[in-house]
């Protein structure tokens, strides 16, 4: 089993609509959360934090659930703009060691 | 704004030669990384790097790859020989102080590597 798990997709969905991806990780010690994206061929940019208490930034939100061990990342109003990949990171601690999901491909159609 | 700076963007190289990338940091940035990205999955840690030492390799395949960060500044990361299995992107990204997380690290553009 992987460290992180997401689930491929792809997801492809209408302009508009509200999609949610989950991320699951294995080792209950992992400290901090993130979410990327990455457009196709392109380099990973951060997208989010994952906080505890969760956390909004415009259309996106991000939660965390540590007793469940998954994180999650909900996107209200889709744009075509917002289709790309989106990796989910999980961070082990202070030594900065992250480990990076394998991605969710979301499609936003016209 | 600052970017992390890589070289070249796109490599073909036959099996069994050699291969190098180059990585510039952004200025100031002490922590640098070196992942490799197979198409279909996502970044795998190969080295990190705080300031010239090496923090974490245990990923690196070292009876073939080798990284380097002499000054503390650029760092260059080494195939020899590259196998066919070497080809992927090879990204370089730097975060501004020590053992912080991914997210405080800004990726550059990559170099795809094709072996051939």
């Amino acid at each position: 089993r992987k460290e992180v798990e997401q689930d491929p997709g792809p997801f492809n969905v209408p302009e508009g609509a509200t999609v949610a991806f989950n991320c699951t990780y294995s080792n209950s010690a992992s400290q901090s959360f993130f979410w990327y994206r990455q457009d196709c061929r392109k380099e990973p940019k951060l997208l989010m934090s994952v906080y505890s208490s969760g956390n909004e930034d415009g259309r996106f939100t991000a939660q965390l659930n540590r007793a469940s061990q998954y994180i999650s990342l909900l996107i209200r109003d889709s744009k075509l703009s917002d289709s790309a990949t989106y990796l989910c990171v999980v961070n082990k601690g202070n030594a900065g060691k992250s480990t990076f999901g394998d991605g969710t491909t979301l499609t936003v159609k016209p | 704004e600052a970017e992390v700076a890589q070289s070249p963007r796109y490599k073909i190289t036959e099996k069994s030669q050699a291969v190098a990338f180059w990585c510039d940091p952004i200025s100031g940035h002490a922590t640098l990384y070196w992942y490799r990205q197979i198409l279909g999955q996502g970044p795998e840690l190969l080295v990190q790097f705080q300031d010239e030492s090496v923090v974490d390799d245990s990923q690196l395949p070292k009876d073939r790859f080798s990284a380097e960060r002499l000054k503390g500044v650029d760092s260059t990361l080494k195939i020899q020989p590259a196998e066919l299995g070497d080809s992927a992107m090879y990204l370089c990204a730097s975060s501004p102080q020590a053992g912080t997380s991914a997210s405080e690290a800004f990726f550059g553009q990559g170099t795809r590597l094709t072996v051939v």
